[in-house]
């Protein structure tokens, strides 16, 4: 049982250019999330899904775009990167209600 | 929106010792309060979780209390271990699930063997 797998681990940009955040789970999980996670912050929430077909912008979704197009899969794409979105990237997911999250081992982005 | 503070941000105790990390929270609605352990380059994981209508939780050396009339949850660590050094983070949640999650900023624990 893979749980949440992230790809790739790291990656660095150049400014302008765009790339997309691989995120696949295999635990029948409605529930899919996008986090960052800047130095001395906590994670903040990007993009979110309940379902296949539904997603919804979390906290700080600008610059950021997501689809959910099966269950397994919620990838989360960057367009025109900036340097602010340097940053920890966690994709989780989570059966619905009050119960643990499970998160990928999350993507180091570097933009200069 | 909900505003979780979480203290302190660095704590270094002896190994043996206890370690004690505290969270305020805002908003009444939150009902549900999961801790995080993340060590260094891994993936965060959870570790306890308290739900409103409890006051004290307990597994093994980990416990979290919570005090919903205080707004304010705490977690602590009994008999510190090496392992146990790592960043904990607490959240708040709503009804609904993580998609209101509120995280705290995380605090860095080291236990000094």
């Amino acid at each position: 049982n893979a749980g949440v797998t992230q790809t790739p681990k790291f990656r660095i940009l150049k400014i302008g250019q765009s790339m997309t955040l691989q995120c696949a789970q295999d635990m029948n999980h409605n529930y899919m999330y996008w986090y960052r996670q800047d130095p001395g912050m906590g994670l903040k929430l990007i993009y979110y899904s309940v379902g296949a077909g539904i997603t919804d912008k979390g906290e700080v979704p600008n610059g950021y775009n997501v689809s959910r197009s099966t269950t397994e899969d919620f990838p989360l794409r960057l367009e025109l990167a900036a340097p602010s979105q340097t940053s920890v990237y966690f994709c989780a997911s989570s059966p619905p209600g009050d119960t643990e999250a499970f998160f990928g081992q999350g993507t180091r982005l570097t933009v200069v | 929106g909900e505003n979780v503070e979480q203290h302190p941000s660095t704590l270094s105790v002896q190994e043996g010792d206890s370690a004690v990390i505290k969270c305020t929270y805002s908003d009444s609605a939150s009902n549900y309060f999961p801790w995080y352990k993340q060590e260094l380059g891994k993936r965060p994981q959870l570790i306890i979780d308290i739900r409103s209508n409890v006051g004290e939780k307990k597994d093994q050396r980990i416990a979290v209390t919570l005090n919903k009339t205080a707004k304010h949850f705490s977690l602590h660590i009994t008999e510190t271990q090496p392992e146990d050094s790592a960043v904990y983070f607490c959240a708040a949640i709503p009804t609904g699930g993580y998609q209101k999650v509120t995280f705290g900023t995380g605090t860095k624990l080291q236990v000094i063997p």
